[in-house]
């Protein structure tokens, strides 16, 4: 079955960009949607965007300034790039996947990104 | 954008007792686009429910979902005790994809 991974750097200073892996494994990223979802500490979830494998990408309108979510199929990873980041940015990331790009039976185990100088 | 409002914001159960919460849409989800997912300390969420009234694979079937339009409801016939943990509902009927607050249920 689908394992989803992350990984990235844990601290980024404000005003930089945020960069994270998803590495896929136990499937291909080909025919998929891969999603990124991220939970500030103690809130709840706010789903970021997804990215279908051909490359096509759509973004929550409240991020769409600054995310950016692509795919490597020869690597079977997808990327997430938020730039310009502040305090507000900092969540755990979760990568995702499911049916289409409805619904989420696969997470990763998440990873904690904090925002600070 | 489509607004979740899940109510109560945390519900204080026992073991054996029945749990019904709520999800409320700012407006109609299309088709019933549902789901249920259950989140419990540093894990990530598990999806229980989709299509609003589908159980997730392996999910067991005190878990029930009902519901159309803007209003559906994740009921749980007895708690056990693996059951306490934060609920949360996502619509996937249109874009962007948005989730409810959540609710908590903990031990009585």
């Amino acid at each position: 079955q689908v394992q989803l991974q992350e990984w990235g750097p844990g601290l980024v200073k404000p005003s930089e960009t945020l960069s994270l892996t998803c590495t896929v494994s136990g499937g291909s990223i080909s025919g998929h949607y891969w999603s990124w979802i991220r939970q500030p500490p103690g809130k709840g979830l706010e789903w970021i965007g997804y990215v279908f494998y051909s490359g096509t990408a759509n973004y929550n309108p409240s991020l769409k300034s600054r995310v950016a979510i692509s795919v490597d199929m020869s690597t079977n990873q997808f990327y997430l790039n938020l730039s310009s980041v502040t305090a507000a940015d900092t969540a755990v990331y979760y990568c995702a996947t499911g049916y289409y790009s409805y619904y989420f039976d696969y997470w990763g185990q998440g990873t904690l990104v904090t925002v600070s100088s | 954008e489509i607004v979740l409002t899940q109510s109560p914001g945390t519900l204080s159960l026992s073991p054996g007792e029945r749990a019904t919460l709520s999800c409320r849409a700012s407006q109609s989800v299309n088709s019933r686009y549902l789901a249920w997912y259950q989140q419990k300390p540093g894990q990530a969420p598990r999806l229980l429910i989709y299509g609003a009234s589908s159980r997730a694979t392996g999910i067991p079937d005190r878990f029930s979902g009902s519901g159309s339009g803007t209003d559906f409801t994740l009921t749980i016939s007895r708690l056990e005790p693996e059951d306490f943990a934060v609920y949360y509902c996502q619509q996937y009927g249109s874009l962007p994809r948005t989730f409810g607050q959540g609710t908590k249920v903990d031990i009585k």
